[in-house]
C-alpha cells in the first residue's frame, strides 16, 4: 500500500543547531515529494517540493530537502534552527490518479529550546 | 489577496444538525480537495474534485458530500453531524502535478 511515514512524533533541538526531519515514502513509481510547515492554528504553508531533476531542492526559509531513491527517503533539513521554525512539519507525496491529491505523513511537531 | 477562502473559520455543531463548509479560490485553479486534520493523524483527504464538474471519493468520504459549483468554488456538507467529524477541515486547490497545493487557513468544526 502507499504510504508516507515520518518516523518521529516530535524532536526538539537548541536554537543555532542543525535539523534533519525524516521522511520515508512507499510508492510504485517517482512520486511528487513536498514539505509543508504548519504553525498553530494557521494553515499548511509549502516549504519546497521535488518533481524531478536535481534531487537536493531549497525551499524557503533556509530549508533543503534531498530526494534518495535507493532509501525511499524525502528528509528534510536546515543547517541553523530559529525559535520562529518551532511548528508542526508535514511530508506529503503527490498521487497521479487522484487528481494530483497529496497523501501526508501524520507530521514531526518541532521545538526549538534557547 | 489571492489564494483559498473557507467559511466559516469555527463552528459548534450539535449531533444530528447539518451544514456547509464552503470554500472558494481565485487562482483559477482546475483542481480542488477536502481534507481533515485530527491530532496524530495528519491530513486525510475527503473528497476531491479533478475538475469542473467531476468529484472524487478520497481516503474518509464517509458522512461527507460536496459539491463543485462551479470553478472557484467547492463545497463540503455534512448531511448529519457527529462527534466524529470534530475536526479541524482545509480545503485546497492546485492546477496539477506541476503547481503547487495552496491550503486555506481551516474550519475548525466542533460537534457535541
Amino acid at each position: 500500500a502507499q504510504s508516507v511515514t515520518q518516523p518521529d512524533i516530535h524532536i526538539t533541538v537548541s536554537e543555532g543547531a542543525s535539523l534533519e526531519l525524516r521522511c520515508n515514502y512507499s510508492y510504485g513509481a517517482t512520486p511528487y515529494l513536498f514539505w509543508y510547515v504548519q504553525s498553530p492554528g494557521q494553515g499548511l504553508q509549502l516549504l519546497l517540493k521535488y518533481f524531478s531533476g536535481d534531487t537536493l531542492v531549497q525551499g524557503i526559509k533556509g530549508f533543503e530537502a534531498e530526494f534518495k531513491r535507493s532509501q525511499s527517503s524525502f528528509n528534510l533539513r536546515k543547517p541553523s534552527v530559529h525559535w520562529s521554525d518551532a511548528a508542526e512539519y508535514f511530508c506529503a507525496v503527490g498521487e497521479l490518479n487522484s487528481g494530483y491529491a497529496l497523501n501526508f505523513g501524520k507530521g514531526t511537531s518541532l521545538l526549538v529550546t534557547p | 489577496n489571492a489564494g483559498v477562502t473557507q467559511t466559516p473559520k469555527f463552528q459548534v455543531l450539535k449531533t444530528g444538525q447539518s451544514m456547509t463548509l464552503q470554500c472558494a479560490q481565485d487562482m483559477n485553479h482546475n483542481s480542488m480537495y477536502w481534507y481533515r486534520q485530527d491530532p496524530g493523524m495528519g491530513l486525510r483527504l475527503i473528497y476531491y474534485s479533478a475538475s469542473e464538474g467531476t468529484t472524487d471519493k478520497g481516503e474518509v468520504p464517509n458522512g461527507y458530500n460536496v459539491s463543485r459549483l462551479n470553478k472557484r468554488e467547492f463545497s463540503l456538507r455534512l448531511e448529519s453531524a457527529a462527534p466524529s467529524q470534530t475536526s479541524v477541515y482545509f480545503c485546497a486547490s492546485s492546477e496539477g502535478d506541476r503547481e503547487l497545493a495552496f491550503f486555506g487557513q481551516g474550519t475548525r468544526l466542533t460537534v457535541v
